[in-house]
Protein backbone atom coordinates (compact mmCIF):
# COMPACT_ATOMS: atom_id res chain seq x y z
CA UNK A 1 0.00 0.00 0.00
CA UNK A 2 1.21 3.27 -0.85
CA UNK A 3 1.81 6.06 1.75
CA UNK A 4 1.42 9.79 2.01
CA UNK A 5 3.17 11.59 -0.67
CA UNK A 6 4.62 14.93 -0.69
CA UNK A 7 6.36 17.08 -2.45
CA UNK A 8 8.44 19.11 -2.24
CA UNK A 9 10.71 17.64 0.31
CA UNK A 10 12.39 21.01 1.03
CA UNK A 11 12.05 24.48 0.17
CA UNK A 12 13.90 27.74 0.54
CA UNK A 13 12.26 31.22 -0.42
CA UNK A 14 12.91 34.15 1.27
CA UNK A 15 10.37 36.26 3.29
CA UNK A 16 7.41 37.94 1.10
CA UNK A 17 7.21 34.79 -1.40
CA UNK A 18 4.67 32.48 -1.79
CA UNK A 19 4.76 28.87 -1.47
CA UNK A 20 3.07 25.49 -2.16
CA UNK A 21 3.24 22.15 -0.87
CA UNK A 22 1.28 19.10 -2.46
CA UNK A 23 0.11 15.97 -0.44
CA UNK A 24 -1.34 12.62 -2.32
CA UNK A 25 -2.99 10.48 0.76
CA UNK A 26 -3.50 6.86 1.00
CA UNK A 27 -6.11 6.08 -1.53
CA UNK A 28 -9.75 5.39 0.00
CA UNK A 29 -8.72 7.82 3.08
CA UNK A 30 -11.70 10.49 3.17
CA UNK A 31 -9.58 12.88 6.10
CA UNK A 32 -6.53 15.07 4.97
CA UNK A 33 -4.79 16.76 7.66
CA UNK A 34 -2.15 19.19 7.58
CA UNK A 35 0.19 19.72 10.10
CA UNK A 36 2.38 22.54 10.73
CA UNK A 37 5.61 21.51 12.90
CA UNK A 38 8.22 24.34 14.49
CA UNK A 39 11.58 22.92 15.24
CA UNK A 40 11.65 21.84 19.27
CA UNK A 41 7.91 21.60 19.31
CA UNK A 42 5.36 19.04 17.94
CA UNK A 43 2.96 18.87 15.25
CA UNK A 44 0.06 21.60 15.04
CA UNK A 45 -2.97 21.00 13.30
CA UNK A 46 -3.71 23.64 10.66
CA UNK A 47 -6.63 22.08 8.77
CA UNK A 48 -8.47 19.08 8.49
CA UNK A 49 -10.54 18.09 5.25
CA UNK A 50 -13.33 15.46 4.95
CA UNK A 51 -13.72 14.66 1.53
CA UNK A 52 -13.29 18.15 -0.16
CA UNK A 53 -14.88 20.32 2.77
CA UNK A 54 -12.95 22.55 5.48
CA UNK A 55 -14.07 19.94 9.07
CA UNK A 56 -11.64 22.26 11.28
CA UNK A 57 -9.15 25.13 10.26
CA UNK A 58 -9.57 27.19 13.47
CA UNK A 59 -5.77 27.19 13.41
CA UNK A 60 -4.85 27.97 10.56
CA UNK A 61 -3.30 31.89 10.03
CA UNK A 62 -5.63 32.70 6.96
CA UNK A 63 -4.66 36.08 5.99
CA UNK A 64 -1.61 34.40 4.66
CA UNK A 65 -1.93 30.87 4.61
CA UNK A 66 -4.88 28.77 2.76
CA UNK A 67 -5.45 24.98 1.57
CA UNK A 68 -7.74 23.34 -0.91
CA UNK A 69 -9.15 19.83 -1.70
CA UNK A 70 -11.06 20.37 -4.84
CA UNK A 71 -11.69 17.28 -5.87
CA UNK A 72 -11.45 15.18 -2.56
CA UNK A 73 -7.80 13.02 -3.15
CA UNK A 74 -4.66 15.23 -3.05
CA UNK A 75 -4.25 18.64 -1.80
CA UNK A 76 -2.21 21.80 -1.77
CA UNK A 77 -1.39 24.16 0.91
CA UNK A 78 0.28 27.45 0.26
CA UNK A 79 1.27 30.62 1.97
CA UNK A 80 1.67 34.01 0.59
CA UNK A 81 3.08 35.48 1.93
CA UNK A 82 5.51 33.92 3.91
CA UNK A 83 7.24 35.09 7.04
CA UNK A 84 10.38 33.91 8.98
CA UNK A 85 8.45 32.66 11.58
CA UNK A 86 6.61 29.98 9.07
CA UNK A 87 9.95 27.73 8.70
CA UNK A 88 9.29 24.35 9.74
CA UNK A 89 8.03 21.18 8.40
CA UNK A 90 4.73 20.85 7.18
CA UNK A 91 3.44 17.33 7.39
CA UNK A 92 0.12 15.97 5.88
CA UNK A 93 -1.36 13.06 7.06
CA UNK A 94 -4.91 11.23 6.15
CA UNK A 95 -7.38 8.57 7.59
CA UNK A 96 -9.92 6.50 6.85
CA UNK A 97 -12.41 8.97 7.91
CA UNK A 98 -12.99 11.65 10.53
CA UNK A 99 -13.88 9.18 13.29
CA UNK A 100 -10.51 7.30 12.47
CA UNK A 101 -8.80 10.76 13.43
CA UNK A 102 -6.52 8.47 15.70
CA UNK A 103 -5.93 6.35 12.86
CA UNK A 104 -3.58 8.83 11.09
CA UNK A 105 -0.75 7.96 8.39
CA UNK A 106 2.00 10.44 8.02
CA UNK A 107 3.83 11.73 5.16
CA UNK A 108 7.44 12.71 5.42
CA UNK A 109 7.11 16.22 5.05
CA UNK A 110 8.32 19.52 3.39
CA UNK A 111 11.01 21.42 5.23
CA UNK A 112 10.36 24.94 4.61
CA UNK A 113 13.11 27.53 5.44
CA UNK A 114 12.57 31.64 5.12
CA UNK A 115 15.08 33.57 4.77
CA UNK B 1 -7.00 22.20 29.33
CA UNK B 2 -7.02 18.70 27.96
CA UNK B 3 -3.21 18.07 26.68
CA UNK B 4 0.00 15.73 27.04
CA UNK B 5 3.19 16.71 28.09
CA UNK B 6 6.63 15.32 27.95
CA UNK B 7 8.77 15.66 30.95
CA UNK B 8 12.00 15.59 29.08
CA UNK B 9 13.21 17.08 26.05
CA UNK B 10 16.27 14.87 25.56
CA UNK B 11 17.06 11.54 26.93
CA UNK B 12 20.77 9.79 26.27
CA UNK B 13 21.63 6.31 27.15
CA UNK B 14 23.91 3.89 26.44
CA UNK B 15 22.94 1.02 23.26
CA UNK B 16 21.80 -2.03 25.90
CA UNK B 17 20.70 -0.29 28.40
CA UNK B 18 17.23 0.66 29.41
CA UNK B 19 14.97 3.51 27.89
CA UNK B 20 12.35 5.27 29.27
CA UNK B 21 10.70 8.29 27.55
CA UNK B 22 7.99 10.12 29.98
CA UNK B 23 4.56 11.54 29.62
CA UNK B 24 1.92 12.88 31.23
CA UNK B 25 -1.71 13.70 30.52
CA UNK B 26 -4.08 16.20 31.30
CA UNK B 27 -7.86 15.46 30.46
CA UNK B 28 -11.48 14.99 32.83
CA UNK B 29 -11.16 11.65 31.13
CA UNK B 30 -9.13 8.73 30.09
CA UNK B 31 -8.36 9.44 26.73
CA UNK B 32 -6.51 7.53 23.89
CA UNK B 33 -2.95 7.75 23.83
CA UNK B 34 -0.13 6.81 21.53
CA UNK B 35 3.57 7.05 20.80
CA UNK B 36 4.63 8.21 17.89
CA UNK B 37 8.76 8.39 16.45
CA UNK B 38 10.11 10.58 13.84
CA UNK B 39 13.82 9.60 12.48
CA UNK B 40 15.59 12.55 10.60
CA UNK B 41 14.43 13.02 6.96
CA UNK B 42 10.97 10.74 7.54
CA UNK B 43 7.44 10.93 8.51
CA UNK B 44 6.31 10.13 11.68
CA UNK B 45 5.33 6.33 12.75
CA UNK B 46 3.02 4.78 14.87
CA UNK B 47 4.80 2.37 18.31
CA UNK B 48 2.14 1.61 19.72
CA UNK B 49 -1.79 3.20 21.37
CA UNK B 50 -3.84 2.89 24.18
CA UNK B 51 -7.47 2.78 23.80
CA UNK B 52 -8.52 1.73 27.33
CA UNK B 53 -8.30 -1.97 26.52
CA UNK B 54 -5.32 -3.51 28.87
CA UNK B 55 -3.32 -1.02 30.51
CA UNK B 56 0.54 -2.24 29.32
CA UNK B 57 0.80 -1.72 25.62
CA UNK B 58 3.52 -3.77 23.42
CA UNK B 59 4.88 -2.29 20.32
CA UNK B 60 6.86 -2.14 17.52
CA UNK B 61 10.76 -2.74 17.35
CA UNK B 62 10.39 -4.06 21.41
CA UNK B 63 8.40 -0.50 22.70
CA UNK B 64 6.19 -0.91 25.33
CA UNK B 65 4.00 1.78 27.40
CA UNK B 66 2.01 1.49 30.49
CA UNK B 67 -1.21 3.44 31.25
CA UNK B 68 -1.41 4.71 34.97
CA UNK B 69 -4.80 6.62 35.60
CA UNK B 70 -3.61 7.39 38.89
CA UNK B 71 -0.59 9.43 37.50
CA UNK B 72 -2.34 10.35 34.58
CA UNK B 73 1.15 8.65 32.62
CA UNK B 74 1.84 7.24 29.43
CA UNK B 75 5.42 6.53 30.08
CA UNK B 76 7.53 4.60 26.74
CA UNK B 77 10.13 1.79 27.79
CA UNK B 78 12.49 -0.37 26.21
CA UNK B 79 14.69 -3.08 27.93
CA UNK B 80 17.53 -2.80 25.62
CA UNK B 81 18.14 0.46 24.10
CA UNK B 82 19.82 -0.38 20.15
CA UNK B 83 21.94 2.05 18.03
CA UNK B 84 18.64 2.31 15.37
CA UNK B 85 16.25 3.56 18.48
CA UNK B 86 18.01 7.12 18.21
CA UNK B 87 15.20 9.84 17.23
CA UNK B 88 12.64 12.05 18.46
CA UNK B 89 9.05 10.42 20.36
CA UNK B 90 6.02 12.25 20.14
CA UNK B 91 3.55 11.25 22.86
CA UNK B 92 -0.06 12.25 21.42
CA UNK B 93 -3.11 12.16 23.06
CA UNK B 94 -6.38 12.31 21.39
CA UNK B 95 -9.09 14.20 22.75
CA UNK B 96 -11.64 15.97 20.02
CA UNK B 97 -8.37 15.99 17.68
CA UNK B 98 -4.81 14.80 18.24
CA UNK B 99 -2.47 16.76 20.48
CA UNK B 100 1.39 15.97 20.58
CA UNK B 101 3.49 17.01 23.45
CA UNK B 102 6.21 18.55 22.41
CA UNK B 103 8.62 15.59 21.40
CA UNK B 104 11.83 13.76 23.46
CA UNK B 105 14.90 13.34 21.61
CA UNK B 106 16.47 10.14 22.20
CA UNK B 107 20.15 9.81 21.60
CA UNK B 108 22.01 6.21 21.32
CA UNK B 109 25.93 6.51 22.72
CA UNK B 110 27.66 3.19 21.37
Amino acid sequence: EAGVAQSPRYKIIEKRQSVAFWCNPISGHATLYWYQQILGQGPKLLIQFQNNGVVDDSQLPKDRFSAERLKGVDSTLKIQPAKLEDSAVYLCASSVDRGAFYEQYFGPGTRLTVT
Amino acid sequence: AQSVTQLDSHVSVSEGTPVLLRCNYSSSYSPSLFWYVQHPNKGLQLLLKYTSAATLVKGINGFEAEFKKSETSFHLTKPSAHMSDAAEYFCVGAFNDMRFGAGTRLTVKP
